[in-house]
């Protein structure tokens, strides 16, 4: 499979404290992206990394990128209860179909107040 | 603008019965994708559109999935003798650049 895996698959943390996600993959990508799902419907981007960046910040979020290990990680920081949501890292592949953007299975960050 | 808009947000179907479920795009987007998620899973990629090309159609499941997208806008997805394994939040998104625009699914019950 090409997806991406996240890790862990859950996390739960006090209000202020940081977040930190991890994503692997399998194959050569051309960029990866961070998206948030809250209750199980419409995904909304919130970061892309190109292959050739280590690290990205927007606002409370800090993306870093590691191709010689294919993992990245997403970290939040002073974590809020309205960050309580799924996360999904998406790759989408150097190779033949690279308009794909594939999926991982998720983390479920759930902070509480 | 509007966002993507997807219809219905829920259809609860019998068993055998042909559903279709629509996706209307953000204007100007040429990219269309249809995901699949089931519960507490990833997205399971169904079929992507890109203008005028021949869509991939290789993530669909079964010769019982179909989609269509006319005029380079709307697109329909349509679900053949459902089976209660289709029961799943199906997710459209649209895209002009890298990045995509989901929308808010159609949560499908096969009873």
């Amino acid at each position: 499979s090409q997806q991406g895996e996240e890790d862990p698959q859950a996390l739960s943390i006090q209000e202020g404290e940081n977040a930190t996600m991890n994503c692997s993959y399998k194959t050569s990508i051309n960029n990866l992206q961070w998206y948030r799902q809250n209750s199980g419907r419409g995904l909304v981007h919130l970061i892309l990394i190109r292959s050739n960046e280590r690290e990205k910040h927007s606002g409370r979020l800090r993306v870093t990128l590691d191709t010689s290990k294919k993992s990245s990680s997403l970290l939040i920081t002073a974590s809020r209860a309205a960050d309580t949501a799924s996360y999904f890292c998406a790759t989408r592949y150097s190779g033949g179909s690279n308009y794909k953007l594939t999926f991982g299975k998720g983390t479920l960050l759930t902070v509480n107040p | 603008g509007a966002g993507v808009s997807q219809s219905p947000s829920n259809k609860v179907t019998e068993k055998g019965k042909d559903v279709e479920l629509r996706c209307d795009p953000i204007s100007g987007h040429t990219a269309l994708y249809w995901y699949r998620q089931s519960l507490g899973q990833g997205l399971e990629f169904l079929i992507y559109f890109q203008g005028n090309s021949a869509p991939d159609k290789s993530g669909l499941p079964s010769d019982r999935f179909s989609a269509e997208r006319t005029g380079g806008s709307v697109s329909t997805l349509t679900i053949q003798r459902t089976q209660q394994e289709d029961s799943a939040v199906y997710l459209c998104a649209s895209s002009f650049s890298e990045k995509l625009f989901f929308g808010s699914g159609t949560q499908l019950s096969v009873l």
